[in-house]
């Protein structure tokens, strides 16, 4: 059971804009930034967004981010078949005194 | 470019340890911590402490505290988790992670991960 909840799948057309939900907690999300990281298919996690909505270098504009009290979503608009992966949101938690994960979206391109 | 190679995959016993190393390379060692991160099969990934590899100062997430041990040998610039009294469900993908020690920071690099599988 992760401590930060996102929907087990979402799905998307190329081009069509798709968001990523990601729920936590006050100890959590509600009092730290929060951070993306895709997973492609067999291989190590990598970050997208940091701090709620920064890009690292060479991650495309396209993926973008935000937050609202405990929160947050991931945005990726002209969806692109290489976007097919699993996503993760992750925060530092307070109360835990540790870094902690959501349990993954994966993103289906039709 | 910021490398992190990871040893083999392991298959070990229950009850056994297990010991996976990280060999860091492309950056400024002591500007960064560095973060222990395990992945089970089809799950999230979960973090299992952090070490400052200038002085080996070390937080262990609550539920490992006790069996887990983060070292490492500045000599060589290779960080090392040790595992111990493995139980089935520690099988995992364990990941060497480059990142900082404050509550908005981030994991920038990963390693390729090492598969460790308990077996009987």
């Amino acid at each position: 059971q992760s401590v930060l909840t996102q929907p087990p799948s979402a799905s998307g057309t190329p081009g069509q804009r798709v968001t990523i939900s990601c729920s936590g907690s006050n100890a959590n999300i509600g009092s730290n930034t929060v951070n993306w990281y895709q997973q492609l298919p067999g291989t190590a996690p990598t970050l997208i967004l940091y701090n709620n909505d920064q890009w690292p270098s060479g991650v495309p504009d396209r993926f973008s981010g935000s937050k609202s009290g405990t929160s947050a979503s991931l945005a990726i608009s002209g969806l692109q078949s290489e976007d097919e992966a699993d996503y993760y949101c992750s925060a530092w938690d307070d109360s835990l005194n540790a870094w902690v994960f959501g349990g993954g979206t994966k993103l289906t391109v039709l | 470019q910021v490398q992190l190679v990871q040893s083999g995959a392991e298959v070990q016993k229950p009850g056994a340890s297990v010991k996976v190393s990280c060999k860091a390379s492309g950056f400024t060692f002591a500007d960064y911590y560095m973060h222990w991160v395990r992945q089970a099969p089809g799950q999230g990934p979960e973090w299992m402490g952090i070490i400052n590899p200038t002085d080996g100062s070390t937080s262990y997430a609550q539920q490992f505290q006790g069996r887990v041990t983060m070292t490492r040998d500045t000599s060589t610039r290779t960080l090392y988790m040790e595992l111990s009294n493995l139980r089935f469900e520690d099988t995992a993908v364990y990941y060497c992670v480059r990142g900082y020690w404050y509550s908005s920071s981030y994991f920038d690099y990963w390693g390729r991960g090492t598969l460790v599988t308990v077996s009987s």
